[in-house]
């Protein structure tokens, strides 16, 4: 299996701070790689796939970046609604692998 | 807009089989532009890739659950099913079944199911 390693695995930020997560994986995934926001009780919400690609009516202070076997994905200026845990996960090869969270408290 | 519901037994006693479905609303199972997933997250924990069906049939699942688990497709009822056999506390968890679609060629899980809480205990 592919691991995916995210970090942090929390933080805590102000209203309009930019904060950038790190999703690493064990090998190499050219742009295989997914962002998903999840708030408390609900389901995961698709944010970015192909690293960079950001999906269908996302902010665009949303951003990801990176390839092969590190990425980011930055949030240019927090909101109070982007309170969350942030999962990436692999799509390269089965079983497609989700970091473990990181989760943004403001 | 498509939409996925969870449904199921909300308690399994230990060594049993947990069996669930998720029924797609607003779409077909059968297209083929889609592929059908579960995945898993125990309470307070990260998530879980079960596995996922093909529009015709074709599965793949995580090594870690293969020996117990069957994803199945039920098109006439626009349905698909997790059965997961032989469970244990450790198999306690929310279950999310969701769609995933093809990006031109990359794979993301776009839709979710609002999930459905199952525990394991006697």
């Amino acid at each position: 299996d592919i691991q995916t390693t995210q970090s942090p695995s929390s933080l805590s930020a102000s209203v309009g701070d930019r904060v950038t997560i790190t999703c690493r994986a064990s090998q190499t995934i050219s742009n295989y790689l997914n962002w998903y926001q999840q708030k408390v009780g609900k389901a995961p919400n698709l944010l970015i796939y192909a690293a960079s690609t950001l999906q269908s009516g996302v902010p665009s202070r949303f951003s990801g970046s990176g390839s092969g076997t590190d990425f980011t994905l930055t949030i240019s200026s927090l909101q109070p609604e982007d309170f969350a845990t942030y999962y990436c996960q692999q799509s390269y090869s089965t079983p497609y692998t989700f970091g473990q969270g990181t989760k943004v408290e403001i | 807009q498509v939409q996925l519901q969870e449904s199921g037994p909300g308690l399994v006693k230990p060594s049993q089989t947990l069996s669930l479905i998720c029924t797609v609303s607003g779409g077909s199972v059968s297209s083929g532009h889609y592929y059908w997933t579960w995945i898993r997250q125990p309470a307070g924990r990260g998530l879980e890739w079960i596995g996922r069906i093909y529009t015709r049939g074709g599965t793949d699942y995580s090594p870690s659950l293969k020996s117990r688990v069957t994803i199945s497709l039920d098109t006439s009822k626009n349905q698909f099913s997790l059965n997961l056999s032989s469970v244990t506390a450790a198999d306690t968890a929310v279950y999310y079944c969701a769609r995933g679609r093809y990006f031109g060629g990359w794979l993301a899980l776009d839709q979710w199911g609002q999930g459905t809480l199952v525990n394991v205990s006697s």
